[in-house]
C-alpha cells in the first residue's frame, strides 16, 4: 500500500528555517515525480515545487523560488523540503503527493504537516 | 499570469446530478493539459478522483466522471450522495507545470 508521511512542521519565527521530510513506502520511490502542495487554512491548494524521479530536475513556484530547496534521497525513500527565510505568508499545511506513472497527474497524498510562521 | 477558474460554490440535491467546470485563462482546455480532479473534505488531505481528463483511479466511485465540455474540463457527479459534500479542485498541467483551480465548494442539500 502506498504511503506518504510528512514530518518536520512546527512554529518558526519570520526569517527562520525549517526542513520538511516526506517518507514514502509501498512503491518504487525512485520511479516517480513527487510534488509539494501547500494550503493556507481555509484556502485552496497551491503547487509550490516538484522533483523528477532521479532528482535531477526541480521546479519552484515564484513565491518560494530562491528560498526553498527540494531534494530527495532515493536510497532512503525520502524527500526533503528545505525552507529558508520563512515569511508569515508561508504559514500553511504542506502536503507531499506522488505523480502519476504515465500522463501528468497526482494520485497519492500524505496527510500534511502544518507550518506556522509567526513571531 | 495564468489563472485556472472553477465555480466557487454549487448546490445539488441528493440523488441529483451536478457538473463542475475548470477553465483556463490561456484558452480552451484540451487533453494536453491532462486535467485532474480532487475531492477534499474538512480536515483531510485531498483525494484524487480523475486523471488525464477522464480516467478514474481504482478507488474512484463510478458516479464520478471527467470530460471536456465547452472548452473546459468538467467533473460530473451523478446520483449524488450526502457524503459527496466537499471541496473539489481541478489541476491542469501547463507544459508539465501544475496549477490548481481555486476550488468548488459543493453543498448537498
Amino acid at each position: 500500500e502506498v504511503h506518504l508521511v510528512e514530518s518536520g512542521g512546527g512554529l518558526v519565527q519570520p526569517g527562520g528555517s525549517l526542513r520538511l521530510s516526506c517518507a514514502a513506502s509501498g512503491f518504487t520511490f525512485s520511479s516517480y515525480w513527487i510534488h509539494w502542495v501547500r494550503q493556507v487554512p481555509g484556502k485552496g491548494l497551491v503547487c509550490i515545487s516538484r522533483i523528477s524521479p532521479d532528482g535531477g530536475f526541480t521546479h519552484y513556484a515564484d513565491s518560494v523560488k530562491g528560498r526553498f530547496t527540494l531534494s530527495r534521497d532515493n536510497a532512503k525513500n525520502t524527500l526533503y523540503l528545505q525552507m529558508n527565510s520563512l515569511r508569515v505568508e508561508d504559514t500553511a499545511v504542506y502536503f507531499c503527493a506522488r505523480g502519476t506513472a504515465s500522463k501528468p497527474g497526482v494520485d497519492y497524498w500524505g496527510q500534511g504537516t502544518l507550518v506556522t510562521v509567526s513571531s | 499570469q495564468t489563472v485556472v477558474t472553477q465555480e466557487p460554490s454549487l448546490t445539488v440535491s441528493p440523488g441529483g446530478t451536478v457538473t463542475l467546470t475548470c477553465a483556463s485563462s490561456t484558452g480552451a482546455v484540451t487533453t494536453d493539459y491532462s486535467p485532474n480532479w480532487f475531492q477534499q473534505k474538512p480536515g483531510q488531505a485531498p483525494r484524487a478522483l480523475i486523471y488525464n481528463t477522464n480516467n478514474k483511479h481504482s478507488w474512484t466511485p463510478a458516479r464520478f466522471s471527467g470530460s471536456l465540455l465547452g472548452g473546459k474540463a468538467a467533473l460530473t457527479l451523478s446520483r449524488v450522495q450526502p457524503e459527496d459534500e466537499a471541496d473539489y479542485y481541478c489541476l491542469l498541467f501547463y507544459s508539465g507545470n501544475p496549477m490548481f483551480g481555486g476550488g468548488t465548494k459543493l453543498t448537498v442539500l
